[in-house]
């Protein structure tokens, strides 16, 4: 199965400064990778989904890159507010696409954005 | 409300004791999976769905089987718990084709003793 990491420090931010995530995978390059934002004690909140022929999506704020060559992705969040302080999980489907397999997750990153 | 419903939200059991974790959504997802979270090791996937009566394994199956035999619903079941099955569980679902990623439910937080 996949091996994702994902920085595992706390990564501390200051406010309405831009916020990178970095996801790093090690086997093959999925059909599609996504994000996903958790709260202490709360199910992990879907955020973004990119597929592999495409480079970079965008969700106010959000950011997502996807390069296959590199096998990584960039998660960004411009403008970061306190409210956007938690952790971002990345996660790879397992088989050719759709989900269908479930996904491997990357241990999170705690994102802290500081006044 | 589109949602995945998980019962109990907590649980304290004993060691043997056979319990089941409900979980329902009404967003008529075809796909379904369980997951478990702890320190230090994220969240790991225990079993699988993509539609009725088909379900596979994760990769943390030992101690556990599921069903899923209407749609909208796919218990997972503890035959003989352990302590080492303490941990926090996820149901979550999808549809087929998840460009709109999987929706969680709220957890399940098993305490075995």
């Amino acid at each position: 199965s996949q091996k994702i990491e994902q920085n595992s420090e706390a990564l501390n931010i200051q406010e309405g400064k831009t916020a990178t995530l970095t996801c790093n995978y090690t086997n093959y390059s999925p059909a599609y990778l996504q994000w996903y934002r958790q709260d202490p004690g709360r199910g992990p909140v879907f955020l973004l989904l990119i597929r592999e022929n495409e480079k970079e999506k965008r969700k106010e704020r959000l950011k997502v890159t996807f390069d296959t060559t590199l096998k990584q992705s960039l998660f960004h969040i411009t403008a970061s507010q306190p409210a956007d302080s938690a952790t971002y999980l990345c996660a790879l489907d397992e088989g050719t696409g759709g989900g269908a397999d479930g996904l491997t997750f990357g241990k999170g990153t705690h994102l802290i954005i500081q006044p | 409300e589109a949602q995945v419903t998980q019962n109990p939200r907590y649980l304290i059991t004993v060691t043997g004791k056979k319990l089941t974790v409900t979980c329902s959504q009404n967003m008529n997802h075809e796909y379904m999976s369980w997951y478990r979270q702890d320190p230090g090791l994220g969240l790991r996937q225990i079993y699988y769905s993509m539609n009725v009566e088909v379900t596979d394994k994760g990769d943390v199956p030992e101690g556990y089987k599921v069903s899923r035999k209407e749609k909208r619903n796919f218990p997972l079941i503890l035959e003989s718990p352990s302590p080492n099955q303490t941990s926090l569980y996820f149901c979550a679902s999808s549809y087929r084709d998840s460009y709109y990623g999987y929706t969680f439910g709220s957890g399940t937080r098993l305490t075995v003793v």
